[in-house]
C-alpha cells in the first residue's frame, strides 16, 4: 500500500499570504496519479487538482499543484478567507490511499 | 449537473449490518462509476471500494474485504454501499463519489452518519 504523509500537520497563515502544502508518497507515483481536495466542516471533500496539477473545474488560479514521483506540493498563491480549510492529497496509482490532512488555520 | 444525494444517519448495534444509498442524477448511470469513502470523527479518509455499473464487478479495498459489499441499481440510478459485522470503529461519515474516469473523485455525496452503539 502507498502511504502518503502530509506536512505540516497544522499551517497558521494570516489572509493574503501564500500556503504550500506538501505531500510525500512512499514509492513513486506512476503517471502523477495524485489528487488534492478541500474539506471544510461538516462538508464533503472538494476536488481541487487531479493529475498532480490539473486545477478541476471551478477551481480558482490561485490553487496550483506541482510534483512527480514521490514529493507534491499544493500551493495557494494569495490566501482567502474561504481557503482556510482541511487539505488531503490522495493517490490512484495502486489502489487508493489519502493523507491524513493538512489543516490551514487563520493566524 | 451531477448531483449525489445519500440516505439518512443511521444508529446500529454491534455486530449489525448498515445499508447507505446514493442516488445520482444528472448522469448517464449505466457509465457512471462511483466510489465510497469514509471519515471517522476527527479523522482523514479511508478508501472502502467502488463499481463501474456497465462493468457489474466491483473493486475493494483489502481492509473491507468480506464485510463491504457495493452495488448498484440502474432503474433507480441508485448505488449502495453494505457494511456487516459492524463495531464501534465503523463509527464514521460514509461518501459516495463520482469516480472519474481519470481516477479521481469528482463529484461527492453529502455524507451518512452511521453511528454504531449499543
Amino acid at each position: 500500500e502507498i502511504v502518503l504523509t502530509q506536512s505540516p500537520g497544522t499551517l497558521s497563515l494570516s489572509p493574503g499570504e501564500r500556503a504550500t502544502l506538501s505531500c510525500r508518497a512512499s514509492q513513486s507515483i506512476s503517471s502523477s496519479f495524485l489528487a488534492w481536495y478541500q474539506q471544510k466542516p461538516g462538508q464533503a471533500p472538494r476536488l481541487l487538482i487531479s493529475g498532480a496539477s490539473s486545477r478541476a473545474t471551478g477551481i480558482p488560479d490561485r490553487f496550483s499543484g506541482s510534483g512527480s514521483g514521490t514529493d507534491f506540493t499544493l500551493t495557494i498563491s494569495r490566501l482567502e478567507p474561504e481557503d482556510f480549510a482541511v487539505y488531503y492529497c490522495q493517490q490512484y496509482d495502486t489502489s487508493y490511499s489519502f493523507g491524513q490532512g493538512t489543516k490551514l488555520e487563520i493566524k | 449537473q451531477v448531483q449525489l444525494v445519500q440516505s439518512g444517519a443511521e444508529v446500529k448495534q454491534p455486530g449489525s449490518s448498515v445499508k447507505v444509498s446514493c442516488k445520482a442524477s444528472g448522469v448517464t448511470f449505466s457509465r457512471f462509476a462511483i466510489t465510497w469513502v469514509r471519515q471517522a470523527p476527527g479523522q482523514g479518509l479511508e478508501w472502502m471500494g467502488g463499481i463501474i455499473p456497465v462493468f457489474g464487478t466491483a473493486k475493494y479495498a483489502q481492509k473491507f474485504q468480506g464485510r463491504v459489499t457495493i452495488t448498484t441499481e440502474e432503474s433507480t440510478t441508485t448505488a449502495y454501499m453494505e457494511l456487516s459485522s459492524l463495531r464501534s470503529e465503523d463509527t464514521a461519515v460514509y461518501y459516495c463519489a463520482r469516480w472519474n474516469a481519470a481516477g479521481d473523485f469528482d463529484y461527492w455525496g453529502q455524507g451518512t452518519l452511521v453511528t454504531v452503539s449499543s
